[in-house]
């Protein structure tokens, strides 16, 4: 059976450049999450998908940061005009309502 | 507000020796959940566990063993017998029961095993 998964595994830009990361959720799973894990931050929640609505984006750190859902399946988490503190890995997690978070293998962001 | 503490930044042990990873939690909840998950060099978060609050019976799975005390907000993770493959970043995680059911991670503590 297929996990989640995301795409790119790694991903390094320009300062001031924009960026798309993907997540394909576990087939089923109507929720969908992405954290961000940096080493002066830790692992901290940005948003919460249910279906294609996003009830919760209040760990979103700005308003360069934007997520989105299509067809209750595919997440496209974009960062527009990246800063050198976006430099983390993105970790994508789905689940169903309630139940247990199961997270991809994460992508690595690095803005030079 | 929700607070999930790893006081335990690294850990280093000898193969075969047992360790325990501490976990407290605050929360104000009555109704929550506790996670741990494991984080091996390889960077994919690998969930091992899942208590709710109601359950404070003790769960063991094979080497592993976790101990839950509401008493004392404590959800603490035993390896009995270590090895080296269980050298990784393990993380303690808490969330409600609400709309969004999102994780409250800790820091995360480093278990380091040598042979």
């Amino acid at each position: 059976g297929a996990g989640v998964s995301q795409s790119p595994s790694n991903k390094v830009t320009e300062k001031g450049k924009d960026v798309e990361l993907r997540c394909d959720p576990i087939s089923g799973h109507t929720a969908l999450y992405w954290y961000r894990q940096s080493l002066g931050q830790g692992l901290e929640f940005l948003i919460y998908f249910q279906g294609n609505s996003a009830p919760d984006k209040s760990g979103l750190p700005s308003d360069r940061f934007s997520a989105e859902r299509t067809g209750g399946s595919v997440s496209t988490l974009t960062i527009q005009r990246t800063q050198q503190e976006d430099s983390a890995v993105y970790l994508c997690a789905s689940s169903s309502v309630g139940g247990t978070q199961y997270f991809g293998p994460g992508t690595r962001l690095l803005v030079l | 507000a929700q607070k999930v503490t790893q006081a335990q930044t690294e850990i280093s042990v000898v193969e075969k020796e047992d360790v325990t990873l501490d976990c407290v939690y605050e929360t104000r909840d009555t109704t929550y959940y506790l996670f741990w998950y494991k984080q091996p060099p390889s960077g994919e978060l690998v969930f091992l566990i899942r208590r709710n609050s109601f359950d404070e019976q003790n769960e063991i799975s094979g080497r592993y063993s976790w101990n839950f005390q509401k008493s004392t907000s404590s959800f603490n993770f035993t390896i009995t017998a270590s090895q080296v493959v269980d050298s990784a970043v393990y993380f303690c995680a808490l969330t409600k029961e609400d709309s969004s059911y999102k994780l409250i991670f800790g820091s995360g503590t480093r278990l380091l095993v040598r042979p």
